[in-house]
């Protein structure tokens, strides 16, 4: 059965960093391209990251690019989002997912986590 | 404003059928990307109900359905249920972002 777990989430004032931590399980990891999607509150979902599944090919969306840094370690099953600068606009739950899909283009959220709650406030 | 367009809100009553529509542009769906669904409870991860257009994974009932022609695409739910009452979206890889769009979301009420 496939798990997705996120953690790391929390209260943070704007200007700081926070790093979240997703755990996956029960598929090949290293196979599988990762992903970070948010939703603010009242808001729909925004997707803000992905990262292939051997770490080698990073994309971000234009709201979080030089920002945030998304990386893996395929030995501990594990993708992280390094979040730096953080804003007000940036609170949001943040959902980890799996992605299916033969490639990029075709890449979509196979399986997603329960998410993790940031909020950026001073 | 989301690149992809979907309905705020849609209602039906049980057993009934509805669909939800998703417009997007020449750099995402008419480009022949991919539109892709799912199902959010809020409070809950959101599920994945179709993929590729119009392919269902394992253990998404035949009830939901999706479909894509030229600028827009479409998930269509019928015999509705109670249990379906639930947020909607549409997501497709739009090449302008270098990255994918979701829709707006779609709040779907079973009356």
């Amino acid at each position: 059965e496939v798990q997705v777990l996120e953690s790391g989430g929390g209260l943070v004032q704007p200007g700081g960093s926070l790093r979240l931590s997703c755990a996956a399980s029960g598929f090949t990891f290293s196979t599988y391209a990762m992903s970070w999607v948010r939703q603010a509150p009242g808001k729909g979902l925004e997707w803000v990251s992905v990262i292939s599944g051997n770490g080698g090919s990073t994309y971000y969306a234009d709201s979080v690019k030089g920002r945030f840094t998304i990386s893996r370690d395929n030995s501990k099953n594990m993708v992280y989002l390094q979040m730096n600068s953080l804003r007000a606009e940036d609170t949001a739950v943040y959902f980890c997912a799996k992605e299916g899909g033969p490639h990029l283009s075709k890449w979509y959220r196979q399986y997603w986590g329960q998410g993790t709650q940031v909020i950026v406030s001073s | 404003q989301s690149v992809l367009t979907q309905p705020p809100s849609v209602s039906g009553a049980p057993g009934q059928r509805v669909t939800i529509s998703c417009t997007g542009g020449s750099s995402n769906i008419e480009a022949g990307y991919d539109v892709h669904w799912y199902q959010h409870l809020p409070g809950t991860a959101p599920k994945l109900l179709i993929y590729g257009n119009s392919n269902r994974p394992s253990g998404v009932p035949d009830r939901f359905s999706g479909s894509k022609s030229g600028t827009s695409a479409s998930l269509a739910i019928t015999a509705l249920q109670a249990e379906d009452e639930a947020d909607y979206y549409c997501e497709s890889y739009d090449s302008s972002l270098s990255g994918w769009v979701f829709g707006g979301g779609t709040r779907l009420t079973v009356l």
